[in-house]
């Protein structure tokens, strides 16, 4: 079935040092992928998009993505992370047959000081 | 621009009763899409509504129903609750029908069964 795997469940990271979370899909040819994150106790917000063209795609807040074909991943990366980055991390894809966005089951991030 | 609110923001409710959530769309948005997100998992697609119509539906029991009023508002109606549907409820809009418009969140509704 079409879907997004997120390998890990939480991540800690320092203050200033970079960020890498892994998202990988199944089935598609080229599907149309996002990232959301979600601070406690809130909705979850748009980071980025990827629908086509370039495969690095930048987002909000310092935040970018690259989509690898041959690897299935569609991993968010960011050079500095800031504590206000500590929250939880979906990778999403659309399901066209009942129009579902489907998210993985999230990263949680922790930001060390 | 307001963006997508949610009511209440919280909520207990017994085994069997009935529960009624509400969501006030973007402003300029006409789809609302509905899910459920159970403690330390990911939001899971309930419906999704367009123009007062359902325009797709996840693997959500009947008694999970929705309406769709003519300002693009929208309300999820749980009936015979269940321990199970205690999670936050999440709200979104978006501008366009289908599965891959963006979509923008409200904070939700934490929902709890007792």
């Amino acid at each position: 079935a079409q879907s997004v795997t997120q390998p890990d469940i939480h991540i800690t990271v320092s203050e200033g040092a970079s960020l890498e979370l892994r998202c990988n899909y199944s089935y598609g040819a080229t599907p149309y992928l996002f990232w959301y994150v979600q601070s406690p106790g809130q909705g979850l917000q748009l980071l980025l998009k990827y629908f086509s063209g370039d495969t690095l795609v930048q987002g909000i807040k310092g935040f970018e993505a690259e989509f690898k074909r041959s690897q299935s991943s569609f991993n968010l990366r960011k050079p500095s992370v800031h504590w206000s980055d500590a929250a939880e991390y979906f990778c999403a894809r659309p399901i066209y047959n009942n129009n579902d966005m489907r998210f993985g089951a999230g990263t949680r991030l922790t930001v060390k000081p | 621009e307001t963006g997508v609110t949610q009511s209440p923001t919280h909520l207990i409710k017994t085994r069997g009763q009935q529960v009624t959530l509400r969501c006030s769309s973007q402003s300029g948005h006409n789809t609302v899409s509905w899910y459920q997100q159970a403690l330390g998992q990911g939001p899971q697609f309930i419906f999704q509504y367009y123009r007062e119509e359902e325009n797709g539906r996840g693997n959500f029991p009947p008694r999970f129903s929705g309406l769709q009023f003519p300002n693009y508002s929208s309300e999820l109606n749980v009936n015979a609750l269940e321990l199970d549907d205690s999670a936050l409820y999440l709200c979104a809009s978006s501008s366009q029908k289908g599965a891959d418009s963006p979509l923008h969140f409200g904070n939700g509704t934490r929902l709890t069964v007792t």
